[in-house]
């Protein structure tokens, strides 16, 4: 039973340019959140897709967006990169209707110089 | 961003040691997830607590969701090397929307 799956693992961008970041759910779940995670910090929720559409989202600005597609795979998308972007991007499925157990993938590091 | 408040913020024990550690928020939440995060991985989930006063417990892990839903215990039996790493809670309020914890970081002396 495959777990959650992020790619790439590392990102070295530039201030400015634009990042999508990938993720795969837990075999049998529907939705996904992407959190982001700064250096010593807890996870900071970004949004929650569900039904291919964004059903929460926290205090992020409009430069991040997401898509979850048909087979409730999902990608996050930075736009106009900013230093304070660097961090471990944390993707997580659960399955609606039982619960809140949310499961983790290991992350992308994303750097931005 | 919003986090919850954990305490202790790092702790050193000896091997075989009991642990404690809780999380506080000044607002109400319906569900309280427990994690461990090694360095370099996601977090994992430990345990998941969906009812006020509910003590639910996985394996040495016993975690408690407190009467008043603003706070969560989590306790860990007879310590070993390998609980190293950094706790976190997580509540769940109405809304899909987790707030994390600020995390406890914990240390075992063999």
């Amino acid at each position: 039973d495959a777990g959650v799956t992020q790619s790439p693992t590392h990102l070295i961008k530039t201030r400015g340019q634009q990042v999508t970041l990938r993720c795969s759910p837990k075999s049998g779940h529907d939705t996904v959140s992407w959190y982001q995670q700064a250096l010593g910090q807890g996870p900071q929720f970004i949004f929650q897709y569900y039904e291919e559409e964004e059903r929460q989202r926290g205090n992020f600005p409009d430069r991040f967006s997401g898509h979850q597609f048909p087979n409730y795979s999902s990608e996050l998308n930075v736009n106009a990169l900013l230093l304070g972007d660097s961090a471990l991007y944390l993707c997580a499925s659960s399955r609606a209707g039982l619960g809140y157990e949310q499961y983790f993938g290991p992350g992308t590091r994303l750097t931005v110089t | 961003g919003q986090q919850l408040n954990q305490s202790p913020q790092s702790m050193f024990i000896q091997e075989g040691e009991d642990v404690s550690m809780n999380c506080t928020s000044s607002s109400i939440f319906n569900t309280w997830l427990w994690y461990k995060q090694d360095p370099g991985e996601g977090p994992v989930l430990l345990i998941a607590l969906y009812k006020a006063g509910e003590l639910t417990s996985n394996g040495r892990l016993t975690a408690q969701f407190g009467i008043t839903r603003k706070d969560s215990f989590l306790n860990i039996s007879a310590s070993i090397p390998s609980d190293v790493g950094i706790y976190f809670c997580a509540g769940i309020s109405g809304t899909y929307k987790y707030i994390f914890g600020t995390g406890t970081r914990l240390k075992v002396l063999a």
